[in-house]
């Protein structure tokens, strides 16, 4: 199966400040998502990036994919409260089955 | 519906006794997940329907798990016998073909 691990586990940041979350594969990737999960509820689709270079903004969310190195990256500019939560990287084999990473739980302080 | 519905959304259960879950999915997706997400830990995943293939049940952690799909819609995973280890929210998400997977708000299961 494929594994991906996700770094930092935590991470508190003072809002306004940026932060990134990386994500690393096992394995090839075919397609990377991100998504954030507020305590206690499901899953909120990010994004999802497919090629290598790929690069993708959601207001201040930005994800990158870098192919070659199995791994893909998350960035947040200038954070603020409602960006706190977890974020999961996941990745999808050739048979649509997600596997996914541990999770960055993300704290933004006033 | 709009999104993908799960009940209960919290579920406390003793030692023992048998608990299902379901999952109403979105409307037209011909996949559903079912993932479980223990404290600190990643999403496990379980078992896989697709149209009316049979269900990849590569992930189910013992004989005590099953899940079914009615009819292409509603999904109902069961276990039986629980256990402590059990506790865990359980997600069901969807797919319309894509790779894109709409999560469910989850069920959080607690064994005691």
């Amino acid at each position: 199966s494929q594994e991906l691990e996700q770094s930092p586990q935590s991470l508190i940041v003072q809002e306004g400040k940026n932060l990134t979350i990386n994500c690393t594969s096992s394995k090839t990737l075919y397609g990377l998502y991100w998504y954030k999960q507020k305590y206690g509820e499901g899953l909120i689709f990010l994004m999802m990036l497919q090629k290598g270079g790929e690069e993708k903004s959601h207001e201040k969310i930005t994800a990158k994919l870098d192919e070659k190195k199995q791994q893909s990256s998350l960035h947040i500019t200038a954070s603020q409260p409602s960006h706190a939560g977890i974020y999961l990287c996941g990745a999808a084999s050739n048979d649509y089955k997600l596997s996914f990473g541990a999770g960055t739980t993300v704290t933004v302080r006033a | 519906g709009a999104g993908v519905s799960q009940s209960p959304s919290n579920k406390v259960t003793e030692k023992g006794k048998d608990v299902e879950l379901r999952c109403d999915p979105i409307s037209g997706h011909t996949a559903l997940y079912w993932y479980r997400q223990s404290l600190g830990q990643g999403l496990e995943f379980l078992i896989y329907f697709q149209g009316n293939s049979a269900p990849d049940k590569s992930g189910l952690p013992s004989d005590r798990f099953s899940a079914e799909r009615t009819g292409g819609s509603v999904s109902t995973l069961t276990i039986q016998r629980t256990q402590q280890e059990d506790s865990a929210v359980y997600l069901c998400a969807t797919s319309g073909g894509s790779y894109e997977q709409y999560f469910g708000p989850g069920t959080r299961l607690t064994v005691t």
